[in-house]
């Protein structure tokens, strides 16, 4: 298995609601990544987990809180979410956080949708 | 910092011309280089890489020389085709560091 696989692939949810982000992955990945990518844009990194444990979170508002339940599982909460939010949820993984060489494999995305 | 600049696009081109699009980096040390490709609606894939000093990446007719002398990595093919149209991303790896990207290239190929 060399994918990254997220769900739910497309997501519409009010500035009220809770809801959560799925991204799954089978390589024995130990660096799992969030990022936010807005139109036109390149993706901006949101979270970095190494080894289950957060290691960077690159000053991102509360509303949005990471999970990692374990080495192949990692969660994007959201709550309470402005229309600005509105992008497409980047997940990814790479095989450590200092391999230099094997770059990262991302998955499809979330398109999320604020209204 | 770490940087990585790519040319504007759109670039827009008929099929079976040539491609380069630039790429040129700012960073310390040894970064690996790296190619990602993103088709219209789906996430990133990675297109090549090349981790040292003149090394070629290849892969799907596409190629890149690691230049450290100039801190270039453009991507180039030879004959493009109609389903090449994507945005492209050049990104740098730098130890102990994330990976930075450029600002991305659309690329439209005509029939």
């Amino acid at each position: 298995d060399t994918e990254v696989t997220q769900t739910p692939k497309h997501l519409v949810m009010g500035m009220t609601n809770k809801k959560s982000l799925k991204c799954e992955q089978h390589m024995g990945h130990r660096a799992m990544y969030w990022y936010k990518q807005k139109a036109k844009k390149p993706p901006e990194l949101m979270f970095v987990y190494s080894y289950e444990k957060l290691s960077i979170n690159e000053s991102v508002p509360s509303r949005f809180s990471p999970e990692c339940p374990n080495s192949s599982l990692l969660n994007l909460h959201l709550h309470a979410l402005q229309p600005e939010d509105s992008a497409l949820y980047l997940c990814a993984s790479s095989q450590n956080p200092r391999d230099r060489g094997g770059g990262y494999t991302f998955g499809s995305g979330t398109r999320l949708t604020v209204v | 910092g770490d940087s990585v600049t790519q040319m504007e696009g759109p670039v827009t081109l008929s099929e079976e011309a040539f491609l380069t699009i630039n790429c040129t980096y700012t960073a310390t040390g040894y970064p690996s280089l790296f190619w990602y490709v993103q088709y219209p609606g789906e996430g990133l894939q990675l297109l090549l890489k090349a981790t040292k000093a003149d090394d070629k990446g290849s892969n799907k007719g596409f190629e890149a020389t690691y230049r450290k002398e100039t801190t270039s990595f453009h991507l180039e093919k030879g004959s493009v085709q109609v389903s090449d149209s994507a945005v492209y991303f050049c990104a740098l790896y730098n130890a102990g560091n994330m990976l930075t990207f450029g600002g991305g290239t659309r690329l439209m190929v005509k029939p």
